[in-house]
């Protein structure tokens, strides 16, 4: 059974970091590209961050870009989201999903994790 | 970036009425679409990817179709389970994005 379980959420002031890490099994890790989308309260989804296989390729949108980093370790069939210089408008539900492996679905999704980003 | 419009933002069905939700790309997408369905408090599951196909595990009564711009997810026979919420996302240029969501409640 595919389970991806998200960590490392909590409340943070503006301008600070945060890491969260998702914890994968139940699949072949490494075959897989893998994604973080998140969901602020009350609404819709918005994808933060995409990694290749390898971890060589990543993705991420504009209002993101520079300020998260995804990453993996393969090894530890884990998933990471570096999130620096948070908004508040970063406060949110992160999800780590799965992407299916030959297109650009989320067939898996992590039960997410929340961030709160207030002074 | 494409944007994704979702109508109805929300509706309520009777047990057993069809029900349809329609998505519209700003930009054609080449059936680049999936379908999400969230239930409160849970995570989105996917329903249906490539605009038509149904996910495995996915009950019959679902359906997608569409092409070019305009998209519609239908449920044939609306069940007490199906009440949730449900988005559109488009996977055909990044960044990928998502409907702003429809609220589906049992009447």
């Amino acid at each position: 059974e595919v389970q991806l379980v998200e960590s490392g959420g909590g409340l943070v002031q503006p301008g600070r970091s945060l890491k969260l890490s998702c914890a994968a099994s139940g699949f072949t890790f490494s075959n897989y590209y893998m994604a973080w989308v998140r969901q602020a309260p009350k609404k819709g989804l918005e994808w933060v961050a995409t990694i290749s296989t390898s971890g060589s390729r990543t993705y991420y949108p504009d209002s993101v870009k520079g300020r998260f980093t995804i990453s993996r370790d393969n090894a530890k069939s884990s998933l990471y989201l570096q999130m620096n210089s948070l908004k508040s408008e970063d406060t949110a539900t992160y999800y780590c999903a799965r992407k299916t492996a030959a297109a650009h679905y989320f067939d898996y999704w992590g039960q997410g994790v929340m961030v709160t980003v207030s002074s | 970036d494409i944007q994704m419009t979702q109508s109805p933002a929300s509706l309520s069905a009777s047990l057993g009425e069809t029900v349809s939700i329609e998505c519209l790309a700003s930009e054609g997408i080449s059936n680049d679409l999936a379908w999400y369905q969230q239930k409160s408090g849970k995570s989105p599951q996917l329903l249906i990817y490539a605009a038509s196909r149904l996910q495995d595990g996915v009950p019959s009564r679902f359906s997608g179709s569409g092409s070019g711009t305009r998209y519609s997810l239908k449920i044939s026979g609306m069940q007490p389970e199906d009440e949730a919420d449900y988005f559109c996302q488009q996977s055909y240029k990044y960044p990928w994005t998502f409907g702003g969501g429809t609220k589906l409640e049992l009447k």
